[in-house]
């Protein structure tokens, strides 16, 4: 258990919604990161947020979006869903404490299938 | 620009032997090398890392890394594979001179043949 919670586990809607996922970051750590994961895609990096603010951004889509809260959780918002963004999204954290180079701990991941 | 490289897709070796899974990399200051594994249906979890010192760098499950600056690989090896290593491994590399943003491979699958 690598100490990030990620919820919803599966999360099966249609076409044109709207959904949100929600992660948790280990104890302390202040960064989270958010990955898109498809079978033709691989590991795609999203977004970085660092103490509650954005820190990088990769490959996000202008139909996502993501923000971190006071208590270091951080949710990722998609909309107007296509049958292509189907896929596991994956939230990671990481310290920034001394000795930490930034290793990151994932979550178990968000299953989404866009029907 | 940093990115790294894992040159094969899929790896097969038999169980008992040893296996090698490839990983190169590019970085314009100093790298900091990360191997993750990611079973079905799983996230994925770290092997281990290497920053600086010793080239060989031993993890989790009798997995260990050789680092070659010369090369600029980060090689993932084990000495006898089990079956219940195959799975999906993911290198990934941060620049010591950047922020947090680590780059990770495309993933090679391990299958080990009983």
């Amino acid at each position: 258990d690598s100490g990030v919670t990620q919820t919803p586990k599966h999360l099966i809607t249609a076409t044109g919604q709207r959904v949100t996922l929600r992660c948790s970051p280990r104890s302390g750590d202040l960064s989270v990161y958010w990955y898109q994961q498809s079978l033709d895609q691989g590991l795609q990096f999203l977004i970085q947020y660092y103490n509650g603010e954005e820190r990088a951004k990769g490959n996000i889509l202008e139909r996502f979006s993501a923000q971190q809260f006071p208590d270091l959780h951080s949710e990722l918002n998609l909309s107007s869903l296509e049958l292509g963004d189907s896929a596991l999204y994956f939230c990671a954290s990481s310290a920034r404490t001394s000795g930490s180079v930034g290793e990151q701990f994932f979550g178990p991941g968000t299953r989404l299938t866009v029907l | 620009a940093q990115s790294v490289a894992q040159p094969e897709d899929q790896v097969n070796v038999a169980e008992g032997n040893p296996l090698t899974v490839k990983c190169t990399y590019s970085v314009s200051g100093n790298p900091y090398l990360f191997w993750y594994v990611q079973y079905p249906n799983r996230g994925l979890q770290f092997l281990l890392k290497y920053i600086t010192g010793d080239n060989l760098v031993k993890g989790s499950y009798g997995f260990e890394a050789e680092f070659n600056k010369s090369q600029t690989s980060f090689h993932l090896k084990k000495p006898s594979a089990l079956v219940s290593d195959s799975a999906l491994y993911f290198c990934a590399v941060r620049d010591s001179n950047r922020d947090d943003k680590i780059i990770f491979g495309k993933g090679t699958r391990l299958h080990i043949l009983p």
